[in-house]
């Protein structure tokens, strides 16, 4: 059974940049039939998706984002990683990673971390 | 883009039915599979629906789902409301590489 785990700081200052890692474990990030993808959430607020990384390692993002996004991943440590340049308070949030199961007309996001609430703030 | 509009909250008496709303505000809701997710406060989401209207192992019949091409929406059904229905509930599909969450039902059981 797959299973995922946020890590990383839990502040981070204004102008900044935000690194989380996503831990994943029965199963590998390698398997060509997934994509590992970040989701975040603001307090009280509803799910935006950010990003996701292929097994190949080619990424695509929310166009919102700006460019300012980037995820990665380390095959040899099964984990995938998110950046999030120059935050601002707006990017304050809680942080899902979750495996993303897909076809030709499918994205779907299961299972989902646990979630890692990062705060933008001086 | 597209949208998903949901509604804000919706409420509903043990034992009764409600139907919550996801509808597509351009491209086909037909085009791509949607999907449902459950998020009880404090936790993270979890899958209810897939696939427009397959439930995964583990979640009771009482949750059911379907896509209307003439409203261009989706829909969940829970049946049967119980208590621990109380949550919040999400649509999603994507599109051109992007994936699109409706902003999310608050569901109160009374």
């Amino acid at each position: 059974q797959v299973q995922l785990q946020e890590s990383g700081p839990g502040l981070v200052k204004p102008s900044q940049t935000l690194s989380l890692t996503c831990t994943v474990s029965g199963g590998s990030i390698s398997s060509g039939t997934h994509y590992w993808s970040w989701i975040r959430q603001p307090a009280g607020k509803g799910l935006e998706w950010i990003g996701r990384i292929s097994a190949g390692g080619i990424s695509n993002y929310n166009p919102s984002l700006k460019s300012r996004a980037i995820i990665s991943m380390d095959t040899s440590d099964n984990h995938f990683s998110l950046k999030l340049i120059s935050v601002t308070a707006a990017d304050t949030a809680v942080y899902y990673c979750a495996r993303t199961l897909r076809s030709e007309i499918l994205r779907w996001f299961d299972p989902w971390g646990q979630g890692i609430l990062v705060t933008v703030s001086s | 883009n597209f949208m998903l509009t949901q509604p804000h909250s919706m409420s509903g008496s043990p034992g009764k039915t409600v139907t919550i709303s996801c509808t597509r505000s351009s491209g086909s809701i037909a085009s791509k599979y949607v999907q449902w997710y459950q998020q009880r406060p404090g936790s993270s989401p979890t899958t209810l629906i897939y696939k427009d209207n397959e439930r995964p192992s583990g979640v009771p019949d009482r949750f059911s789902a379907s896509i209307d091409k003439s409203s261009n929406s989706a829909s969940l059904t829970i049946s049967g409301l119980k208590a621990e229905d109380e949550a919040d509930y999400y649509c999603q599909s994507w599109d051109y590489s992007n994936v699109v969450f409706g902003g999310g039902t608050k569901l109160t059981v009374l």
